[in-house]
């Protein structure tokens, strides 16, 4: 149980557009959702965290315009990285928790690539 | 502040060897402490946590960590490794009080060898 995907699991963009990345849990219900982002060889940075129905709270330093990030619905949060740059090549993780357990549980990641 | 310094990068061990990877912290608070497995295009697996009860935890598939606050570690130990222990672990650290906001170590690459 507690399984957490993402979509996709790889994409290259230019440089200028933007691109939408989905996390879903699949086998329960995520009231808190979170976007990590993960530079080669180096920790994973927490980003942002996402309550379902409310705006999302970015850490320090992130971008809020930039990382645009929605949790609609208790199974879904998106990060969209608008403007895409090259210096925003990086691979995204994100996780969920719910109700019951303080447990965050992690998606696959998304290697994103801007061209 | 709360800060995690995982001491190797790598980590390379013989099949039924033991393994230790090692991890120190920082943290103003009573700190959580947490080890996860990241396996190649799988999401991070909790191994094992730490919160205020046994200072020895044992975790899955033969892992098991000690915390040491006068040293201030929790280093992560295996009697025996095998192949499939191959992966990327993360030692991680999250004040009590908050234990959403998680801090990663730069993670500790454990290489195999048969």
């Amino acid at each position: 149980g507690a399984v957490v995907s993402q979509h996709p699991s790889w994409v290259i963009c230019k440089s200028g557009t933007s691109v939408k990345i989905e996390c879903r849990s699949l086998d329960f219900q995520a009231t808190t959702m979170f976007w990590y982002r993960q530079f080669p060889k180096q920790s994973l940075m927490l980003m942002a965290t996402s309550n379902e129905g409310s705006k999302a709270t970015y850490e320090q330093g992130v971008e809020k315009d930039k990382f645009l990030i929605n949790h609609a619905s208790l199974t879904l949060s998106t990060l969209t990285v608008t403007s895409a740059h090259p210096e925003d090549s990086s691979f995204y993780i994100c996780s969920a928790r719910g109700l019951v357990s303080y447990e965050q549980y992690f998606g696959p990641g998304t290697r994103l690539t801007v061209t | 502040a709360q800060s995690v310094t995982q001491l190797d990068s790598h980590v390379s061990v013989s099949e039924g060897t033991p393994v230790l990877l090692r991890c120190n912290y920082s943290s103003s608070y009573s700190p959580s402490l947490f080890w996860y497995v990241q396996h190649p295009n799988k999401g991070l697996q909790l191994l094992l946590k730490y919160t205020s009860a046994a200072t020895l935890v044992k975790g899955i598939n033969g892992f098991e960590a000690e915390f040491k606050k006068s040293e201030t570690s929790f280093h992560l130990t295996k009697p025996s490794a095998h192949m499939s222990d191959a992966a990327e672990y993360f030692c991680v650290v999250s004040d009590r009080r908050n234990t959403d906001k998680l801090i990663f170590g730069t993670g500790t690459r454990l290489q195999v060898f048969p």
